[in-house]
């Protein structure tokens, strides 16, 4: 009865290719979000979704895209790997207003070699 | 520009003593100062929160100090133990209408000394 569930957990591929990953919400929120945290341990948005609809995409490389098929799922899509984008990602999720009580997934930690 | 500077980078308490956690922002369209606690492995966990309208806001073990006119938080942690060993974010939420995202500190890295 997770929360808010990412798969997969760990994800390790070479430089050039296409990975996804899912993210899955039981808590009934209406928003939705990626967080990139980098080895400094830093925190930042990537997008966040509403009911669907792209709210923010804070100047996000548009190899990355989202997609939100409906409002418990948004999953992430990268293509062409480069090695910058190793990192851990978070899927988030709140009620439309309160992104300040964000519940955030485990993570996947995406090492590009 | 919105920005959170969070200080220290990492500290080091005795347990039973008090651990500190100091930010600052930049921008005044906030409208709610999280805390987030984060364990190794796992993803960061709402510790806390607080509007600028209250100076202060505690919660068990945890207080949050708001200084409005200084744009300054801090976290406190009293009779810390080593299970509050994790890495600690403060974080802004702007008013409603910009999508809900978190900006973030850098981060503490807390270790409870038993």
């Amino acid at each position: 009865d997770t929360a808010v569930s990412q798969t997969p957990k760990y994800l390790v591929t070479q430089m050039g290719n296409d990975k996804s990953i899912k993210c899955e919400q039981n808590l009934g929120h209406d928003t939705m979000y990626w967080y990139k945290q980098d080895s400094k341990k830093f925190l930042k948005i990537m997008f966040s979704y509403n009911n669907k609809e792209l709210i923010i995409n804070e100047t996000v490389p548009n190899r990355f895209s989202p997609k939100s098929p409906d409002k418990a799922h948004l999953n992430l899509h990268i293509n062409s790997l480069e090695l910058g984008d190793s990192a851990v990602y978070f899927c988030a999720s709140s009620h439309r207003g309160q992104g300040f009580e964000a519940f955030f997934g485990q993570g996947t930690r995406l090492t590009v070699v | 520009q919105q920005q959170v500077k969070q200080s220290p980078q990492s500290l080091i308490v005795q347990k039973g003593g008090i651990s500190i956690i100091n930010c600052a922002y930049e921008n005044t369209a906030f409208d709610y100062f999280p805390w987030y606690q984060q364990f190794p492995g796992k993803g960061p966990a709402l510790l806390i929160a607080i509007r600028p309208d209250v100076s202060e806001k505690k919660e068990g073990r945890f207080t949050i100090s708001f200084n409005k006119s200084a744009k300054q938080f801090s976290l406190h942690i009293m009779d810390s133990q080593p299970g509050d060993s994790a890495t600690y974010f403060c974080a802004a939420s702007p008013y409603y209408n910009q999508g809900g995202k978190l900006i973030f500190g850098q981060g503490t890295e807390l270790s409870v000394k038993p």
